[in-house]
């Protein structure tokens, strides 16, 4: 089936260190997103990106690294100058730059230690 | 964001009951993008509304855009237990470039048997 997958489902991280999260699509969709999401507060972008090697900043980017060398995968870094990790961390792809339409994965939620 | 709110924050309602969720943009909408999450999960699309005064159902759900494309309603019909859950809308600006979506709050739905 085609869709969107982020693993692992939950992660625990000792504060100060790196953590990588997976964004995998099958859709053959161009752009992918990262979201952070906190709670009782809506989705914020972190990153994004519209074509392979390439992606933009979002609304929260400091303290966080991506990389698109795939078309499929986008993966995120949480670094240790993320101040503030802990959270829902949502992934989404849209067919291409001028769809806006967007599928989002089942999510990861990271908590630092 | 301030540039797009919903209301209510949340909402108790009894099974079988209408109910009304509101999304009001600062500005004219590109496009309009309903979202249901369950809670620790992924964003389920529901609607997209793109025209003045559009409106789009699905089962007992339905959207509507202001013929201004700045206020977005969601309307659920006789409402059931699998409702439940966070509603989210996500706003298209034509300014912004690419496919960036602006997210709401969301709006927290129990519906009681």
């Amino acid at each position: 089936d085609g869709g969107i997958t982020q693993s692992p489902k939950y992660l625990f991280r000792k504060e100060g260190q790196n953590v990588t999260l997976s964004c995998e699509q099958n859709l053959n969709h161009d752009a992918m997103y990262w979201y952070r999401q906190d709670p009782g507060q809506g989705l914020r972008l972190i990153y994004y990106s519209q074509i392979v090697n390439d992606f933009q900043k979002g609304d929260i980017a400091e303290g966080y690294s991506v990389s698109r060398e795939k078309k499929e995968s986008f993966p995120l870094t949480v670094t240790s100058a993320q101040k503030n990790p802990t959270a829902f961390y949502l992934c989404a792809s849209s067919p291409d730059r001028d769809t806006d339409t967007q599928y989002f994965g089942p999510g990861t939620r990271l908590t630092v230690l | 964001s301030q540039e797009l709110e919903q209301s209510p924050q949340s909402l108790i309602v009894q099974e079988g009951k209408n109910l009304t969720i509101n999304c009001t943009s600062s500005k004219t909408l590109y496009g309009l993008y309903w979202y249901k999450q369950k809670y620790g999960e992924g964003l389920i699309f529901l609607m997209m509304l793109q025209k003045g005064g559009e409106e789009k159902s699905h089962e007992k759900i339905t959207a509507k855009l202001d013929e201004k494309k700045q206020q977005s309603s969601l309307h659920i019909t006789a409402s059931q237990p699998s409702h439940a859950g966070i509603y989210l809308c996500g706003a298209g600006w034509a300014q912004t470039s690419g496919s960036r979506l602006t997210f709401g709050e969301g709006t927290q739905l129990t519906v009681n048997p």
